[in-house]
């Protein structure tokens, strides 16, 4: 779907324990973004990429980090996982490369920290 | 920072009843307004988009949405909604390289 992957898909962890995430595009797009899902607050964004080592951070970016040695990789780490951090994760890339157009999103990796 | 709300959490309605969802963003300045939607247990697809021109959008699947700038509003409308619609729908408005979502309103269509 319009070249952009995420794994895992799921993930399971325990408390304390460090999880990294990958997104991965072949659109060789500049603006990379990773969001959380949770009920009743919608998406939320962590952080994001403007391009290779340029990134920023979001509204909830506390508790998590990010690299961008490629442009078709935008990593996502939690040092130290913690239960809060359970939660639906997205990655997202500008369609066709123009944040005006909105995102594409992928599918999404689950993740569970007990 | 700018914000989004979205009023309804969740709607349910019979087959080809219409659909209005609402959709206020808080800033004033020049935006980008979206709306995605998401079947259960997949990501979020887009379904249209607002950034210049006619405020009468069109989009996918006979959505269309309706910018009113003096209402700081973006609202969501399906003339005849169908079971298929059932999903959760997701407003957002984007300033620069800020992207904002609103909590989301779940729909159900009973068939």
């Amino acid at each position: 779907d319009a070249g952009i992957t995420q794994s895992p898909r799921h993930k399971v962890t325990e408390t304390g324990t460090p999880v990294t995430l990958r997104c991965h595009q072949t659109e060789n797009h500049r603006y990379m973004y990773w969001y959380r899902q949770d009920p009743g607050h919608g998406l939320r964004l962590i952080h994001y990429s403007y391009g290779v080592k340029d990134t920023d951070k979001g509204e909830v970016s506390d508790g998590y980090s990010v690299s961008r040695s490629k442009t078709e990789d935008f990593l996502l780490t939690l040092e130290s996982a913690t239960s809060s951090q359970t939660s639906v994760y997205f990655c997202a890339i500008a369609v066709q490369g123009e944040i005006r157009y909105g995102y594409t999103f992928g599918s999404g990796t689950r993740l569970t920290v007990v | 920072a700018q914000s989004v709300s979205q009023h309804n959490h969740h709607v349910i309605l019979s087959e080809a009843a219409s659909l209005e969802l609402g959709c206020n963003y808080s800033y004033g300045g020049t935006v980008n307004l979206f709306w995605y939607v998401q079947y259960p247990g997949q990501h979020l697809q887009l379904l249209l988009k607002y950034f210049s021109g006619d405020p009468l959008v069109k989009g996918i699947k006979g959505f269309e949405a309706e910018f009113i700038k003096s209402k700081f509003s973006f609202n969501l409308r399906k003339p005849s909604v169908q079971w298929s619609d059932t999903a959760e729908y997701f407003c957002a408005s984007r300033n620069q390289n800020d992207m904002r979502f609103g909590a989301g309103t779940r729909l159900t269509v009973k068939p």
